[in-house]
């Protein structure tokens, strides 16, 4: 059964303090790893796409990677305002429409 | 770019009533729209997935009668709650896609449905 976990379920950082986010997926053949960012109230907004191992994606203060297992978003130096919750999501090789599968999510919140 | 509108953000009614709710992506024409139904504290669940003038693909454990979903045109989906009850209030949110099935989905601000 394909499935995402996302790692931890909140975090609470310093402004400044650097930190990573985890995905973990199983999926039989990956087509592609989304990463969004939900404010509360809001839905998601589109940061990353992964489509291959090695990859590596910037934003900003976000970079996210990806291996054959698991993707990492990486938040250097943080600021009040990347405070969201933060989601992953993948998309399998065998879904015709494209679907994709989400994670919870990672809580983060910067502290000033 | 990629602007998704969902209308209306809030809904309270009472319960037997039937509620619609509309998602248009603005920039863009939309080959392919998704509706989702989101918990506190809850991955986003698939409800529904459509295709401009096509019969929506329902999740399994997803009622289409009771969300009836239209894709008229390439900027338009609405999903229509029927007869809804307590049990159906949740976030609602919609996705747009432009392109093929590799590009990302552009979500709407969601739908907070409150059946009394």
């Amino acid at each position: 059964e394909d499935q995402v976990t996302q790692s931890p379920e909140a975090l609470r950082l310093q402004e400044g303090e650097s930190s990573s986010l985890n995905c973990s997926y199983t999926v039989s053949g990956l087509r592609g790893l989304f990463w969004y960012r939900q404010d509360p109230g809001k839905g998601p907004e589109f940061l990353f796409t992964l489509y291959s191992a090695g990859e590596e994606k910037e934003k900003e203060r976000l970079k996210a990677t990806l291996t054959k297992k698991e993707s990492f978003l990486h938040i250097t130096a943080p600021k009040p305002e990347d405070s969201a919750t933060y989601l992953c999501a993948v998309q399998a090789a065998r879904g015709s429409q494209g679907n994709l599968i989400f994670g919870k999510g990672t809580k983060l919140s910067v502290k000033p | 770019g990629a602007v998704v509108s969902q209308h209306p953000s809030w809904v309270i009614c009472k319960s037997g009533t039937s509620v619609k709710i509309e998602c248009r992506s603005l920039d863009f024409q939309a080959t392919t729209m998704f509706w989702y139904r989101q918990f506190p504290k809850q991955s986003l669940m698939l409800m529904a997935t459509s295709n401009e003038g096509s019969k929506a693909t329902y999740e399994q454990g997803v009622e289409k009668d009771k969300f009836l979903i239209n894709h008229a045109s390439l900027t338009l989906s609405t999903l229509t709650v029927t007869s809804a009850h307590p049990e159906d209030s949740s976030f609602y949110i919609c996705s747009a896609r432009e392109g093929g099935t590799n590009q990302p989905q552009h979500f709407g601000d969601g739908t907070r449905l409150s059946i009394l």
